[in-house]
């Protein structure tokens, strides 16, 4: 079993939809969690960290269950400007502060 | 502030060549990695270092070696490059605790 799954899509869907990202972690030891965007042949870049009681960051909710041990992404009224591979990362209690990446979630968001 | 840079951005090699990617961060941070992003299997550890004179391996260490030169350096060298390496390949850096990584803008690189 991978440390950190995602499903990889893609999910299509019509600007102004609500879609939602699940991703599950292995290690219950796991301390900090994240979700990065990255654009078709760019580098990852931290969209939310994601905290135990959850948070929002405008059309973004990102939310931690850390009993099931899944993390969820939610986009209201998604844009265009959305589209992009979604990637899902764990930060477990190790040495060297190594962060565990899944395989990313592509969302593509239609007119 | 340039944040984490890599070069070459683009490579071809033969197979059997040797070459050294460079990474230079200037964010003052302890922790700099190496990751390689293939299609659908995300992004895969290859070496870290945790500090200034400390390496590590990671998840594929397989074929490559590093060095961290100095805080600001940490470099990446096929001795000899195999097809099975062409990938993209990132290099990101990280402060301590629960911050982010900051990565680099890739390194493209073919083997054939």
């Amino acid at each position: 079993r991978k440390e950190v799954e995602q499903d990889p899509g893609p999910f299509n869907v019509p600007e102004g939809a609500t879609v939602a990202f699940n991703c599950t972690y292995s290690n219950s030891a796991s301390q900090s969690f994240f979700w990065y965007r990255q654009d078709c042949r760019k580098e990852p870049k931290l969209l939310m960290s994601v905290y135990s009681s959850g948070n929002e960051d405008g059309r973004f909710t990102a939310q931690l269950n850390r009993a099931s041990q899944y993390i969820s992404l939610l986009i209201r009224d998604s844009k265009l400007s959305d589209s992009a591979t979604y990637l899902c990362v764990v930060k477990g209690n190790n040495a060297g502060n190594m962060l565990t990446f899944g395989g990313g979630t592509r969302l593509m968001v239609k007119p | 502030n340039a944040g984490v840079t890599q070069t070459p951005k683009f490579q071809v090699l033969k197979t059997g060549q040797s070459m050294t990617l460079q990474c230079a961060q200037d964010m003052n941070h302890n922790s700099m990695y190496w990751y390689r992003q293939d299609p659908g299997m995300g992004l895969r550890l290859i070496y870290y270092s945790a500090s200034e004179g400390t390496t590590d391996k990671g998840e594929v260490p397989n074929g490559y070696n590093v060095s961290r030169l100095n805080k600001r350096e940490f470099s990446l060298r096929l001795e000899s490059a195999a097809p099975s390496q062409t990938s993209v390949y990132f290099c990101a850096s990280r402060g301590p605790g629960n911050t982010e990584a900051f990565f680099g803008q890739g390194t493209r690189l073919t083997v054939v």
